[in-house]
């Protein structure tokens, strides 16, 4: 089965660190873009960061500087390693597949089932 | 990166047809076709079904369908069912500091 799963997370103080892994089976991670979205407890969908088959990274504002995504493709494994974490970092995260390589396009279409990182004392 | 705009709930009884917007900007919405949206069950992870405005990936019922205008996207269930009963996000690609950024979310109930 095409899937995805996520593992790592837990229970983190405020200030300290964590890293998530996303490892794929049935297909080829270098042959897509890959994605981190989170989503706090009741509240919705917020995209993290991208890596593109080719290495280029992005992230959103609110993680900019504090988080590092990257992949080994021999693994065929995605990650999110997180410093300085607030409560606001508290969330499921889930690994989203983007579109193939040399594709311009914007979409997920395929999950993890989340892992969930909680920030507290 | 500002949310994209969806309201909060929509409802409808069952066989009836629902629309939820999806309203942003020309830096994200108004300007790519790059529109998708998920749906969200309780507990679950989202899943696409609808990518690039109006395509249905394969093995999304065709009671699904989008549309754009402007800046504003729409996703239009007909012939409500209650398993259609979840929370619905919109996704947009955006010229902004970020590269993409989710709708606000709704949830959609069926009476």
């Amino acid at each position: 089965e095409v899937q995805l799963v996520e593992s790592g997370g837990g229970l983190v103080p405020p200030g300290g660190s964590l890293r998530l892994s996303c490892t794929a089976s049935r297909f080829n991670i270098i042959n897509y873009n890959m994605n981190w979205v989170r989503q706090a407890p009741g509240k919705g969908l917020e995209w993290v960061s991208y890596i593109s088959s080719a290495g280029t990274m992005s992230y959103a504002d609110s993680v900019k500087g504090r988080f590092a995504i990257s992949r080994d493709n021999a693994r065929n494994s995605l990650f999110l390693q997180m410093s300085s974490l607030t409560d606001e970092d508290t969330a499921v995260y889930y690994c989203a597949r983007g579109v193939p390589a040399d594709i311009s396009d914007w979409y997920f279409d395929l999950w993890g089932q989340g892992t969930l990182v909680t920030v507290s004392s | 990166q500002s949310a994209l705009t969806q309201p909060a709930s929509v409802s409808g009884s069952p066989g009836q047809s629902i629309t939820i917007s999806c309203t942003g900007t020309s830096s994200d919405v108004g300007g790519y076709n790059y529109v998708s949206w998920y749906q969200q069950h309780p507990g679950k992870a989202p899943k696409l079904m609808i990518y690039d405005v109006s395509i249905r990936p394969s093995g999304v019922s065709n009671r699904f369908s989008g549309s754009k205008s402007g800046n504003t996207a729409s996703l239009t269930i007909s012939g409500l069912q209650a398993e259609d009963e979840a929370d619905y996000y919109c996704s947009s690609l955006t010229s902004s500091s970020a590269l993409g950024v989710f709708g606000t979310g709704t949830k959609v109930t069926v009476l």
